[in-house]
């Protein structure tokens, strides 16, 4: 059975960081893409960040340059998100999502986890 | 950031018909990327719906169908239940910014 559960959500001060985790199993994790996507409290979905199968090719989203990090581990089968300079609009549940290289389509997302950031 | 536009809501009574409109761009779906649909019901993650404009993954049934012209997209309910309530979101690709875009979302909410 293919999951993806994310880890590492909670309160964050603004300026902080929080570094989002995500264990994938069910799959062979090395042959996919993986995405980053979140969802702002009552409203729709924003893409974040992709990395492809490899990790040579990264994408982030213009709201998130130069603050996020996407990474990831073929060997530990996990996807990672450091959020650094953390801001009140960065307040969302956090999904990771998984794609088919290069299809550009997400087939699987997990739950999600909420980050917080609020004084 | 979303560059794709929905209407914010649709509504059918059970067994009639809905569609839902996703107007892009020369950037993006006029760009030849293909869109795809999602279907978040409520209180869950996203659910690939409809994927390269037409296509159903399996287990999604046929009443769910979706078509691609030019620089907009649509997804039609057929025979509308009263599980099909949740929210719909179109997808596709800006190249000129190498970002996924996804549509606003849609409210489908059956009567």
């Amino acid at each position: 059975e293919v999951q993806l559960v994310e880890s590492g959500g909670g309160l964050a001060q603004p300026g902080g960081s929080l570094r989002l985790s995500c264990a994938a199993s069910g799959f062979t994790f090395r042959t996919y893409s993986m995405n980053w996507v979140r969802q702002a409290p009552g409203k729709g979905l924003e893409w974040v960040s992709y990395i492809s199968s490899s990790g040579n090719n990264i994408y982030y989203a213009d709201s998130v340059k130069g603050r996020f990090t996407i990474s990831r581990d073929n060997a530990k089968n996990s996807l990672l998100l450091q959020m650094s300079s953390l801001r009140p609009e960065d307040t969302a549940v956090y999904y990771c999502a998984r794609e088919v290289d290069t299809t550009i389509f997400i087939d699987f997302w997990g739950q999600g986890t909420l980050v917080t950031v609020s004084s | 950031q979303s560059v794709l536009t929905q209407p914010p809501s649709v509504s059918g009574a059970p067994g009639q018909r809905v569609t839902i409109s996703c107007t892009g761009s020369s950037s993006d779906i006029g760009s030849s990327y293909h869109v795809h649909w999602y279907q978040q019901l409520p209180g869950t993650a996203p659910k690939l719906l409809i994927y390269d404009n037409t296509n159903r993954p399996s287990g999604v049934p046929d009443r769910f169908s979706g078509s691609k012209s030019g620089t907009s997209a649509s997804l039609a309910i057929a025979g509308l239940q009263a599980e099909d309530e949740a929210d719909y979101y179109c997808q596709s690709f800006a190249s000129s910014r190498s970002a996924y875009v996804f549509g606003t979302g849609t409210k489908v909410t059956v009567l």
